[in-house]
């Protein structure tokens, strides 16, 4: 049983379309984040989201939006996609923000691709 | 502002050999400190955590000490097998609990 679930695993599609990831944790945590990971694995936050409210937004151009039917949900829709969008996508889950050790469950990533 | 350096890949050891990654961060107070092993087409995934100071974190093998006095956070393995072969990220935990990320260290283990 799966604890952070993205779906696709991989995508393929042109410049200019529309797509999404979709992301599901049957954790029960109360967070849970979109990271970007570069070819050169370079890790950084998109989003993230605590009891469905919005709590970071780092700079993402405005074509990524995020959101959070509920708190075991949080999805990716990215519009007119570039190349530069090309990366590996890692939805996260964890207990609670605030705690002293925050440890993080990711998914198994959705490698979208632009051509 | 917090920011998180490591040791710079990629790092190449034959199997048995001793495996040092290391990590020195910046961060206010006394952030808990994380690894995270990502292995090849997979997500990231908790290696190991120390939560104050002098605390040993340890998992597979694998330990890190959480050293104050010189804001350190250095992962060894006594003796590394082909299956470590992964990307290692260090991770402390900023003021606003959000996790900085280091820029991973790939370790390739040669039979």
């Amino acid at each position: 049983d799966t604890a952070v679930s993205q779906t696709p695993k991989y995508l393929v599609t042109q410049m200019g379309n529309d797509k999404s990831i979709k992301c599901e944790q049957n954790l029960g945590h109360d967070t849970m984040y979109w990271y970007k990971q570069d070819s050169k694995k370079f890790l950084k936050i998109m989003f993230s989201y605590n009891n469905k409210e919005l709590i970071i937004n780092e700079t993402v151009p405005n074509r990524f939006s995020p959101k959070s039917p509920d708190k075991a949900h949080l999805n990716l829709h990215i519009n007119s996609l570039e190349l530069g969008d090309s990366a590996v996508y890692f939805c996260a889950s964890s207990q609670d923000l605030g705690s002293g050790a925050n440890v993080l469950t990711f998914g198994a990533g959705s490698r979208l691709t632009v051509l | 502002g917090d920011s998180v350096t490591q040791m710079e890949g990629p790092v190449t050891l034959s199997e048995e050999a001793f495996l040092t990654i290391n990590c020195t961060y910046t961060a206010t107070g006394y952030p808990s400190l994380f690894w995270y092993v990502q292995y090849p087409g997979e997500g990231l995934q908790l290696l190991l955590k120390a939560t104050k100071a002098d605390d040993k974190g340890s998992n597979k093998g694998f330990e890190a000490t959480y050293r104050k006095e010189t804001t350190s956070f250095h992962l060894e393995k006594g003796s590394v097998q082909v299956s470590d072969s992964a990307v290692y990220f260090c991770a402390p935990q900023g003021s606003n609990y959000q996790l900085i990320w280091g820029a991973g260290t790939k370790l390739i283990i040669k039979p």
